[in-house]
């Protein structure tokens, strides 16, 4: 069965760092997603991506964030100057319409 | 803005019996999609059902239905002959069924942490 996956599993970097957390969203999906969750909360979205461009973005999703899809398979977020706050776990979805099917997520730690 | 609302933060269930989390929504819009889906210890999120606002027929998957009342805004599981590893945070979402800027996102409610005692 096709499945969402993400690399890393785990991230750990430091204040000021730029990361990039990488996603392979299942094959034929239209739409693309990144949610955070941060410790103990819900899940929160923070943009999505179709059609090779933005369709939406949430408050959290500011100038330090943009995402790529370079060559059709794989979907990136990436933070350019990492905060504490920053620490969570980030979860690439992705859908043909109605259902979203998530990755494992990243933990990102920003010590 | 929409907005989801789960009350329970913690429900236990013995294995084998039934339990219902609850969920609440507040919309305006009349087309929609609502879900559950589960976070075990690993922290994947699953997809457990979907039920379509247009559908009076509450939906089923094995083990888990839904009561969808829609005058209510009432969205709950029910988790029939709980097992062990039905243990997990149960997560409501409600999607919009159109969006003109090709973004279908999740909005999600806060969890709830189910239990399952052997």
């Amino acid at each position: 069965e096709p499945e969402v996956t993400q690399t890393p599993s785990h991230q750990v970097t430091q204040m000021g760092q730029e990361v990039i957390l990488r996603c392979v969203p299942i094959s034929n999906h239209l739409y693309f997603y990144w949610y955070r969750q941060i410790l103990g909360q819900k899940v929160e979205f923070l943009v999505s991506f179709y059609n090779n461009e933005i369709s939406e973005k949430s408050e959290i999703f500011d100038d330090q964030f943009s995402v790529e899809r370079p060559d059709g398979s794989n979907f990136t977020l990436k933070i350019r100057s990492t905060k504490l706050e920053d620490s969570a776990m980030y979860f690439c979805a992705s859908s043909f319409y109605y259902e979203q099917y998530f990755g494992p997520g990243t933990r990102l730690t920003v010590t | 803005a929409q907005t989801v609302t789960q009350s329970q933060p913690e429900m236990s269930v013995q294995e084998a019996e039934t339990v219902t989390l609850s969920c609440t929504y507040d919309t305006s819009e009349s087309d929609y999609y609502l879900f559950w889906y589960k976070q075990p210890p690993s922290r994947q999120m699953i997809l457990v059902i979907r039920q379509e606002a247009y559908k009076q027929q509450n939906a089923t998957e094995n083990r888990f239905s839904v009561n969808f009342q829609k005058a209510a805004k009432s969205f709950s599981l029910k988790i029939s002959d709980s097992q062990l590893g039905d243990a997990a945070m149960y997560f409501c979402a409600y999607r919009s069924e159109y969006s003109g800027a090709g973004s279908y996102q999740l909005t999600f409610g806060k969890g709830t942490k189910l239990s399952v005692i052997p």
